[in-house]
């Protein structure tokens, strides 16, 4: 059964503290992306990584980083932790599968239960 | 820069009735996938499009695809209590990096 699993469900910081969420699949999958969540906002993407010591920006890496060591390992970092980083951080792995008459291509996305972060 | 806009943000229905959310796009788009959240939970995947005019059914929902590979739809026919949820769609206007809709909320009263 797939599994993505995320390092906290809840954590807490300080302004200015260094916050590391932690993503780990066990899927094999190439891709894996980071997420946050904000009421009526959906799903924005922060940083994606298509494979080990690859990434690419997302739509918002203002304030973040990330790293990806390990296939099944990606990190992401808040260097100097700010409130409007207050969010639920979502992960989320996907690996290209073909199928179907057409040989079609499908990138289903595989969440972890989300991290929810709040800044004080 | 890229948007994807889905309408509407919020729907309350009686049981039994249909529900429908949009989704449009600004730019075209290779493929677009429709994810479930349940409240607490995680997004899951629901079903991928890929070609222009697609239609795709899952018992009683209907995904089409519009097109200009811009527009999509979710239609659910008599909705139960089990389709409570927010549900995204996900548009790809290039491989492995998907722009999320903001999610239209369904509750369905009983």
């Amino acid at each position: 059964d797939v599994k993505v699993t995320q390092s906290s469900r809840y954590l807490v910081k300080r302004t200015g503290e260094k916050v590391f969420l932690e993503c780990v699949q066990d899927m094999d999958h190439e891709n894996m992306f980071w997420y946050r969540q904000d009421p009526g906002l959906g799903l924005r993407l922060i940083y994606f990584s298509y494979d080990v010591k690859m990434k690419e920006k997302g739509d918002i890496p203002e304030g973040y980083s990330v790293s990806r060591e390990k296939k099944e390992r990606f990190s992401l970092i808040l260097e100097s932790a700010s409130t409007n980083q207050t969010s639920m951080y979502l992960c989320a792995s996907s690996s290209p599968r073909w199928g179907g008459l057409a040989g079609n291509r499908t990138d289903t996305q595989y969440f972890g239960p989300g991290t929810r972060l709040t800044v004080l | 820069g890229q948007q994807v806009m889905q309408i509407p943000q919020y729907q309350h229905v009686q049981e039994g009735e249909d529900f429908t959310t949009y989704c449009n796009s600004s730019t075209t788009l290779s493929n677009i996938q429709w994810y479930k959240q349940r409240p607490g939970g995680h997004p899951v995947f629901l079903i991928q499009l890929v070609k222009s005019g697609e239609v795709k059914k899952q018992k009683r929902l209907t995904f089409q695809f519009g097109e200009a590979k811009k527009n999509s739809s979710l239609h659910i026919t008599a909705t139960q209590t089990t389709d409570v949820g927010t549900y995204f769609c996900a548009g790809a206007p290039r491989t492995y990096k998907y722009i999320f809709g903001t999610g239209t909320r369904l509750k369905v009263l009983a």
